[in-house]
């Protein structure tokens, strides 16, 4: 049973547009999210977090949507670029589970020069 | 500053043999994590460690793996009798208390 899904195994973007990436999850306790990208052989790197009493976050080209009513959360990466190619995992947690980050199965973006 | 150290890179055992993993926290850092990854799934939440106490192991499987982060030392996670489906990239991640994890380049283990 999936806590946390990335419906979309992979996405095509041509450079300069926007990538949307998006992350349902099914557990309401969940109120810390997390998006990570995931080069090959190296370990994931954090990209931005959003806490469930905001619905917006934004860092630079990156900005965290959070719908809690619809347990639905998106990356937006605006303008995309080549070296956005990766894997991108979002996460989640909640309070009462400590740290114990449960993962999507990612989304792998490919950014079309 | 020297970011999570994941080592060996890569690991080959045969099957029943031990595989042994090491992380070395971040600096700082008092928390350890243990995630697992197979062949096109995402990352799984194996372990979560503070110094000499395992404070989450609700991802561990209940034979054969168990983990540690000693006083001193890097964390280990230790896999007894391994077999062809513990084949996995496992990534170590660590933090300071209620704040974004970092991770490690993680060890890839090949069980052949």
């Amino acid at each position: 049973d999936q806590q946390v899904k990335q419906n979309s195994p992979s996405l095509s973007v041509q450079e300069g547009r926007i990538s949307i990436l998006n992350c349902d999850y099914t557990n309401s306790m969940f109120d810390y999210f997390l998006w990570y990208k995931k080069y090959p052989a190296e370990g994931p790197t954090f990209l931005i977090s959003i806490s469930s009493i905001k619905d917006k976050n934004e860092d630079g080209r990156f900005t965290v949507f959070l719908n809690k009513s619809a347990k639905h959360l998106s990356l937006h990466i605006v303008p995309s670029q080549p070296g956005d190619s990766a894997v991108y995992f979002c996460a989640a947690s909640a309070e009462n589970y400590g740290q114990n980050f449960v993962f999507g199965p990612g989304t792998r973006l490919s950014v079309l020069p | 500053n020297a970011g999570v150290m994941q080592n060996p890179r890569h690991l080959v055992r045969r099957r029943g043999q031990e595989a042994r993993l090491r992380c070395s926290p971040m600096k700082g850092h008092s928390h350890v994590y243990w995630y697992r990854q197979l062949p096109e799934e995402g990352l799984k939440f194996m372990v979560y460690l503070q110094k000499e106490n395992i404070i989450d192991e609700s991802g561990m499987p209940k034979e054969r793996f168990s983990a540690e982060f000693p006083k001193e030392g890097p964390s280990i996670l230790r896999i007894q009798q391994v077999v062809r489906g513990d084949s996995a990239a496992y990534f170590c991640a660590s933090s300071p208390l209620g704040a974004e994890q970092y991770f490690g380049p993680g060890t890839r283990l090949t069980v052949t």
